[in-house]
């Protein structure tokens, strides 16, 4: 199967500062992932579509300003939580399909931690 | 829009037990049915494809059926052991290809 590698596994940032997240296909090329948000013993919600080349398409109640996408690569997707606050800790994941393909490739996730 | 339901939420057994989980969905028109385990605080990993033609696939002693028409899907896991413990998430991709997750089952196996 494909393989989706995230980056970092887990991070601890202070209130106010910012945080990147990576989601990369390593063997595969990606015109779509998606980032997904996990709270403690929640499901998984997807947050945004990333599209590569041009704006994420966010669902609804997600705020675009806060939750910056930059898709600007095949193979590289970014996640920047910006001005961070204790409510944005949370299990971030990002997930890619094959071109085609309907089976969705998950990266190991990002433990988001906001002190 | 769709919705996934997994019951039970939380389940503890006893080693060896033959296990259940169950997954039901709203929409039927979907392309496939994931299954995936979580350990805490860890990623997903896969566990069995369902495509939307198929009835069922297996994987050791793990064999995960799909009702399409129900909307009805379940993970039998045979002779459970304690490295079963996980959340078990049921996730079923529609046409837009995103997987629409459930809440997990907890599953505890307790020696």
């Amino acid at each position: 199967g494909a393989v989706v590698s995230q980056h970092p596994s887990w991070v601890i940032c202070k209130s106010g500062t910012s945080v990147k997240i990576e989601c990369r296909s390593l063997d595969f090329q990606a015109t779509t992932m998606f980032w997904y948000r996990q709270f403690p013993k929640q499901s998984l919600m997807l947050m945004a579509t990333s599209n590569e080349g041009s704006k994420a398409t966010y669902e609804q109640g997600v705020e675009k300003d806060k939750f910056l996408i930059n898709h600007a690569s095949l193979t590289l997707s970014t996640l920047t939580v910006t001005s961070a606050h204790p409510e944005d800790s949370s299990f971030y994941i990002c997930s890619a399909n094959l071109q085609g393909g309907t089976e969705a490739f998950f990266g190991q996730g990002t433990r988001l931690t906001v002190v | 829009k769709q919705e996934v339901t997994q019951i039970p939420a939380a389940l503890s057994v006893p080693e060896g037990e033959n296990l259940v989980l169950n997954c039901s969905f709203t929409d039927s028109a979907i392309y496939n049915l994931q299954w995936f385990r979580q350990d805490p605080g860890k990623g997903l990993t896969s566990l069995l494809l369902i495509q939307s033609s198929q009835r069922e696939q297996t994987s050791g002693r793990l064999n995960a059926s799909l009702d399409k028409s129900s909307g009805r899907s379940t993970l039998y896991i045979a002779a459970s052991q304690p490295g079963d413990s996980a959340t078990y998430l049921c996730a079923v991709s529609g046409g837009s290809y995103i997987p629409t997750f459930g809440r997990g089952t907890s599953l505890i196996v307790h020696p």
